[in-house]
C-alpha cells in the first residue's frame, strides 16, 4: 500500500509570490491534515480537509489556504509569501481523523528568499 | 490551553543504555497520546499509541504509559540502539478535534556506539 505522498519535495520561491504544495493521502483515507514544521514554533497545525469540506483550522492568516478533492487529494496555497513561511510542510492522513494515528508523508520543503 | 511539553535536548547515550524521554501535557477532557519520531530528511512515523488512562503502548522496544494522575506520557526503552538516532515528538489529539495533533517541540536522541 503507497504511503502518503507529497509533491514537490522541495520548492524555492521569492517574497509576494504564491505556492501551491500537493498531498495524495494513503488509499482509502478520507482525512488529509496539514502541519508547519521550523525550528522555531515546532509543529503547528494548519487546517484538517475531510470529504472536500474543511472541518478543523490552526491560527493561521488567511494566506493559508487548502482544498480536498473528490479523490481526497488534497493541495495547500500560500499566497504573498513571507520570509517567515519558510517551513517543512507536512501532510498527513487517516481514515477520518479522529483519535487515531495519523501518516505522514516526507514533506515539502518551502524556502522563500 | 492544551499543551505538550518534553524533556529538552539533545539527549545523548551510549550503545545499549537505559532512554527515558518525558513528556507532559496539559489539555480539556481526555486526550488521546502519541509518541512520533522524525529521521532526518524524512517525515514523521508513528512510534506508539494510547487512547485511555493507564493504557501502554508499545513498539519496537520502546513504551509509553498513559498516566492521567500525572498528566504524563513518558517515553522508555531498556536498550537503545545507534538506529534509534532521530528526534521524538510526543503529541495529542482532542476528542472531536479531528486531525489536529498538539506536539511538544521534540527531543533529539543521539546513540553513539
Amino acid at each position: 500500500k503507497a504511503g502518503v505522498t507529497q509533491t514537490p519535495r522541495y520548492l524555492i520561491k521569492t517574497r509576494g509570490q504564491q505556492v501551491t504544495l500537493s498531498c495524495s493521502p494513503i488509499s482509502g483515507h478520507r482525512s488529509v491534515s496539514w502541519y508547519q514544521q521550523t525550528p522555531g514554533q515546532g509543529l503547528q497545525f494548519l487546517f484538517e480537509y475531510f470529504s472536500e469540506t474543511q472541518r478543523n483550522k490552526g491560527n493561521f492568516p488567511g494566506r493559508f489556504s487548502g482544498r480536498q478533492f473528490s479523490n481526497s487529494r488534497s493541495e495547500m496555497n500560500v499566497s504573498t509569501l513571507e520570509l517567515g513561511d519558510s517551513a517543512l510542510y507536512l501532510c498527513a492522513s487517516s481514515y477520518d481523523g479522529a483519535n487515531e494515528k495519523l501518516f505522514f508523508g516526507s514533506g515539502t520543503q518551502l524556502s522563500v528568499l | 490551553g492544551n499543551s505538550v511539553t518534553q524533556m529538552e535536548g539533545p539527549v545523548t547515550l551510549s550503545e545499549e543504555a537505559f532512554l527515558t524521554i518525558n513528556c507532559t501535557y496539559t489539555a480539556t477532557g481526555y486526550p488521546s497520546l502519541f509518541w512520533y519520531v522524525q529521521y532526518p530528511g524524512e517525515g514523521l512515523q508513528l512510534l506508539l499509541k494510547a487512547t485511555k488512562a493507564d493504557d501502554k503502548g508499545s513498539n519496537k522496544g520502546f513504551e509509553a504509559t498513559y498516566r492521567k494522575e500525572t498528566t504524563s506520557f513518558h517515553l522508555e526503552k531498556g536498550s537503545v540502539q545507534v538506529s534509534d538516532s532521530a528526534v521524538y515528538f510526543c503529541a495529542l489529539i482532542l476528542n472531536g478535534n479531528t486531525g489536529k495533533l498538539i506536539f511538544g517541540q521534540g527531543t533529539t536522541l543521539q546513540v553513539k556506539p
